[in-house]
């Protein structure tokens, strides 16, 4: 069974800090998707990245970033110099070609950002 | 405009009484899915739709019924409501399926008393 953790229930941040936010999944399969997508206070759920289990390769997005290690199990955000706009609750979820287009989430991880 | 919208936006019935909140996107997507939302738990898929009359269920699908009749629109019906039903629901679409970006409504908050 495909599953996600996100350790980090809360985390709070000064502006211009960098921070990283933790997703650790388990999964059998050798094909599979991983996502982020961000909350914000508004309510509303916007995809921020997909990746599949074929490309290791670290995404840049302006002043987001992921790193992704299969040798561990982990897709980590980094958010560089924070806003206080990132303040925002954060999901990790992962889905598996063995599971068809079912998508599990982390509980999310709850942003801070204090200007 | 392209979107995902839901009906109601928030809804407080009572225990046993039938209800349907609809789900519609106007971007010809194939893919749709419901999940729902609770504090400390995240969201957790209930149903989705590869296509017209194709569901498959999700993590918590137990309490609920879907359709899918129109590629549109995707109904998620709740045939006797219970107070652990309780909880914050969203919408969700896309092209095919969770390869593409996926898109979300913006949330049904439902209140089961």
């Amino acid at each position: 069974a495909q599953k996600v953790t996100q350790a980090q229930t809360e985390i709070s941040v000064v502006e211009k800090e960098d921070v990283t936010l933790d997703c650790v999944y388990e999964t059998r399969d050798t094909t599979y998707y991983l996502f982020w997508y961000k909350q914000p206070p508004s309510g509303e759920l916007v995809f921020l990245i997909r990746r599949n289990s074929f490309d290791e390769q670290n995404e840049i997005s302006g002043r987001y970033s992921w790193n992704f290690q299969k040798s561990t199990s982990s897709f980590n955000f980094t958010i560089t110099a924070s806003q206080v706009v990132d303040s925002a609750v954060y999901f990790c979820a992962l889905s598996e070609e063995s599971s068809g287009d079912k998508l599990t989430f982390g509980t999310g991880t709850r942003l801070a950002v204090r200007p | 405009e392209a979107q995902v919208t839901q009906n109601p936006r928030y809804l407080i019935t009572v225990t046993g009484k039938k209800l349907t909140v609809t789900c519609s996107q106007n971007m010809n997507h194939e893919y749709m899915s419901w999940y729902r939302q609770d504090p400390g738990l995240g969201l957790r898929q209930i149903y989705y739709s590869m296509n017209v009359e194709v569901t498959d269920k999700g993590d918590v699908p137990e309490g609920y019924k879907v359709s899918r009749k129109e590629k549109r629109n995707f109904p998620l019906i709740l045939e006797s409501p219970s107070p652990n039903q309780t909880s914050l629901y969203f919408c969700a679409s896309s092209y095919q399926g969770l390869s593409d970006t996926q898109y979300f409504g913006p949330g049904t908050r439902l209140t089961v008393l």
